[in-house]
This record gives C-alpha cells, sequence and structure tokens, in this order.
C-alpha cells in the first residue's frame, strides 16, 4: 500500500464548476500538508500549505485536512481553463527536516 | 524574478555519455533537493543537501552523484545515462520546516 493514495484522473470538468481533489494517506505521523499544481513540462508550483487539521482558503482554493480520517482536499472554485493540470498533495511529518512524499497527482481539464 | 533557476531546460544526451544538470537559486534556503519525475508518475527524490550534508535515498542508483559547492549552486551528476533515466529532473529548495520550492525543471532526453 503506497503512503499517499491519490486517484490520477482525468478529472474534466466545465468552466465554472467547483472541483474536488482528494488524497487519503496511511501515516498518521504526517502533520503538514501542501498541494502543488503542475503544468505540462513545467516544475510545480506551491499552491497551499497547510499544519494539522482544518481548512485554509486563499482566493478560489480551499484546502481541507481531516486528520481523523487520513484525507486531504483541495477546492476550487469558479474553475478556469487556465487551472487544467495536474495538482499533486505532499506531506510531511513534524519534527526537524523531513522528506515529501507526494501522491501521484490528478489530471484535472476544464473546458470552457 | 525565478527563484530556482535549472539550466538547461531540455538536455539531450547519448546513451552512456556523461551528463551534468544545474540548480541555482536566490532564497539562500539551507535545503536543496533533486528529484526524477516521470510521465504521470509523483516525483521521486534521489537525495538532498541539508547545508554540506548530502543525503542519499536508499534506492537511488550509483549512477547518480550530485554537488554542492555553495549554497546557491546545485548540481546532478549521472555518470552513465540508461534510456530509462529519461525523465524530467527537478530541483527544489527549502528550509527544516517549510515547503520546497521548485524549478522549472530539466527534461532529459537519452538517445
Amino acid at each position: 500500500q503506497k503512503e499517499v493514495e491519490q486517484d490520477p484522473g482525468p478529472l474534466s470538468v466545465p468552466e465554472g464548476a467547483i472541483v474536488s481533489l482528494n488524497c487519503t494517506y496511511s501515516n498518521s505521523a504526517f502533520q503538514y500538508f501542501m498541494w502543488y499544481r503542475q503544468y505540462s513540462r513545467k516544475g510545480p508550483e506551491l499552491l497551499m500549505y497547510t499544519y494539522s487539521s482544518g481548512n485554509k482558503e486563499d482566493g478560489r482554493f480551499t484546502a481541507q485536512v481531516d486528520k481523523s480520517s487520513k484525507y486531504i482536499s483541495l477546492f476550487i472554485r469558479d474553475s478556469q481553463p487556465s487551472d487544467s493540470a495536474t495538482y499533486l498533495c505532499a506531506m510531511k511529518k513534524n519534527t526537524g527536516f523531513q522528506k515529501l512524499v507526494f501522491g501521484t497527482g490528478t489530471r484535472l481539464l476544464v473546458s470552457p | 524574478d525565478a527563484m530556482v533557476i535549472q539550466n538547461p531546460r531540455y538536455q539531450v544526451t547519448q546513451f552512456g555519455k556523461p551528463v551534468t544538470l544545474s540548480c541555482s537559486q536566490t532564497l539562500n534556503h539551507n535545503v536543496m533537493y533533486w528529484y526524477q519525475q516521470k510521465s504521470s508518475q509523483a516525483p521521486k527524490l534521489l537525495f538532498h543537501y541539508y547545508d554540506k550534508d548530502f543525503n542519499n535515498e536508499a534506492d537511488t542508483p550509483d549512477n547518480f552523484q550530485s554537488r554542492r559547492p555553495n549554497t546557491s549552486f546545485c548540481f546532478l551528476d549521472i555518470r552513465s545515462p540508461g534510456l530509462g533515466d529519461a525523465a524530467m529532473y527537478l530541483c527544489a529548495t527549502g528550509t527544516a520546516n517549510t515547503e520546497a520550492f521548485f524549478g522549472q525543471g530539466t527534461r532529459l532526453t537519452v538517445v
């Protein structure tokens, strides 16, 4: 079993839809959770960074962490064609330096 | 105003011919990472530097080496590239308790 599971998609939605992207994980030691957006042939770009459980909002993006269920989500409101990309979740444990553990990414396609 | 810069963006090398990829950063972060990412896969950590301390992942092939001459620069050396080494190579920087910032990557083709 992988430490982090993420549906590869593709997830196709019409412009303006609310998008929900999700990851599950098995290691309860993970405390820091990140979402990266990666356009084709580019490096990952950090979108959201959260610590422990709860919600964090930034513009059209909301990150949600449910540690009891080992489940994290990224919601995109009013999705745009420019949101079409691969979204990678990543997480790490708490203390000191810890390497990131990535999901495989979900490919999102937003059609005009 | 790029903060993590990778050169070149695209690299074509011959099978077995040594190749070096470079990364520089303006963030003054003490941690630098090299990841390998193959198509439709998660980035895979090859190694990282914490200041000058080099940390190799257990499953990183010996064919991959790295150098960090100073805080700003880090190099990935592939001694004898095979066809299976064709991938996107991502450099990232960070600190002990923050997220990783990635460069744009170098896409390596082996012919």
